[in-house]
């Protein structure tokens, strides 16, 4: 079946320029997360779903960074004034339902570019 | 807080000795503990992971880990490692119960040397 899909698979803006970042989780998958993978720093938990609403958006790391879901299935992480700072590999992923034991299956990531 | 501790950032192994990947955990309460593998230019899959239960669990592509309650560790393990399995691991910690988020660690490189 699909995977988690994840648009664009690349992307260069200017510093300054807002971005969307797009995932499609896999059907009937409730809980969706989005992370950002930095050389040498691992995954960074950003914000985390559970159907449309958002019960930890710890990681977000500034007010330029938003995220919505909808329809319990697509969600979209807008970076607002883009810096420089800003340019890793955003992971997607999603799971059966938050707080399970499944497993999370991750998309390929989008890398943002911030020239 | 939770948090995970890979405290290597590379493990190097000749082809065929046994290999360890290291990994401690933070967690308010009971864990489910996951390990994910990232091969070069690909996603992060699933390997295996600890819920419940007997504490060494076995997964993909040979590897297992073992669950020690009393160190906070999962360490990930295989008998023979094989070249193809040099990738990037990343140990993952969720609290059991409710609606929580799952924390990574920094990842390991791992380097199996021909």
């Amino acid at each position: 079946g699909a995977g988690v899909s994840q648009s664009p698979s690349n992307k260069v803006t200017e510093k300054g320029k807002d971005v969307e970042l797009r995932c499609d989780p896999i059907s009937g998958h409730t809980a969706l997360y989005w992370y950002r993978q930095s050389l040498g720093q691992g995954l960074e938990f950003l914000i985390y779903f559970q159907g449309n609403s958002a019960p930890d958006k710890s990681g977000l790391p500034s007010d330029r960074f938003s995220a919505e879901r909808t329809g319990g299935s697509v969600s979209t992480l807008t970076i607002q004034r883009t810096q420089q700072e800003d340019s890793a590999v955003y992971l997607c992923a999603s799971s059966l339902q938050g707080g399970d034991r499944s497993p999370l299956h991750f998309g390929n990531g989008t890398r943002l570019t911030v020239t | 807080a939770q948090s995970v501790a890979q405290p290597e950032d590379q493990v190097n192994v000749a082809e065929g000795n046994p290999l360890t990947v290291k990994c401690t955990y933070s967690v308010s309460g009971n864990p489910y503990l996951f390990w994910y593998v990232q091969y070069p230019n690909r996603g992060l899959q699933f390997l295996l992971k600890y819920i419940t239960g007997d504490n060494l669990v076995k997964g993909s592509y040979g590897f297992e880990a073992e669950f020690n309650k009393s160190q906070t560790s999962f360490h990930l393990k295989k008998p023979s490692a094989l070249v193809s399995d040099s990738a990037l691991y990343f140990c993952a910690v969720r609290a059991a119960g409710g609606y929580q988020k799952v924390t990574f660690g920094t990842g390991t490189k791992l380097q199996v040397i021909p």
